[in-house]
């Protein structure tokens, strides 16, 4: 079964500082990866997604992600972090050979930004 | 991208009561759609696929009886919690699939926040 590792549970980093928030999958043959970012008592909003074709992907307020393939990572940065990136940021997979398209989620990484 | 509300996004109920979410599709049809469960500073967990006509596919550990899922129009499905208890207050998100468009990305409601006293 798919799994999703997001290794780091908390991320301190200080303002205008680069960040990378790690996430690595278990193999699979074809996936779709998305990174999420959700604010306290709020749903998940869509940062970026990788389906197909280049392997750097951007997305909004900033974030970047690579699509590593060898590595089954698909690491988010951002080269300059502001305090309201402070949130809960979770990495997430559909596996395309199961053909259901759930999403399974990493444990979650919170970025603190500190002034 | 194609909005998915879900409602009510808060409600407290008392032990032994039910309680019913609901997650529309507002701009697409979803034949597939997905129930999560999320406790304070945890992840999501999936607990349900809920496909529109037939009966809900459920995760391992999941009460199907507890959980009462229906999908019986391409743009709404309801999670009904029977009998809640305290250990069921948790953030219950929805999504949805918009297969008109490839299907290859689902969006999510903004959530219910259940509190059981």
């Amino acid at each position: 079964a798919q799994s999703v590792t997001q290794l780091d549970s908390q991320v301190p980093v200080f303002e205008e500082a680069p960040v990378e928030l790690r996430c690595n999958y278990s193999s699979s043959v074809s996936v779709y990866l998305f990174w999420y970012v959700q604010y306290p008592n709020q749903g998940l909003q869509l940062l970026l997604k990788y389906l197909s074709g280049s392997t750097l992907v951007k997305g909004i307020n900033g974030f970047e992600a690579e699509f590593n393939k060898s590595q089954t990572s698909f690491h988010l940065r951002k080269p300059s972090v502001h305090i309201s990136d402070t949130a809960e940021y979770f990495c997430a997979v559909s596996d395309l050979a199961s053909g259901t398209y759930k999403y399974i989620f990493g444990t979650g990484t919170r970025l603190k930004v500190l002034a | 991208g194609a909005v998915v509300s879900q409602h009510p996004s808060r409600v407290i109920c008392k032990s032994g009561t039910s309680v019913k979410i609901e997650c529309r599709s507002l701009d697409f049809q979803a034949t597939t759609m997905f129930w999560y469960r999320q406790f304070p500073k945890q992840s999501l967990m999936l607990m349900a696929t809920s496909n529109e006509g037939s009966k809900a596919t459920y995760e391992q550990g999941v009460e199907k009886d507890k959980f009462l899922i229906n999908h019986a129009s391409l743009t709404l499905s309801t999670l009904t919690v029977t009998s809640a208890h305290p250990e069921d207050s948790s953030f219950y998100i929805c999504s949805a699939r918009d297969v008109g468009a490839g299907g290859t990305e689902a969006f999510f409601g903004q959530g219910t926040r259940l509190t059981v006293v």
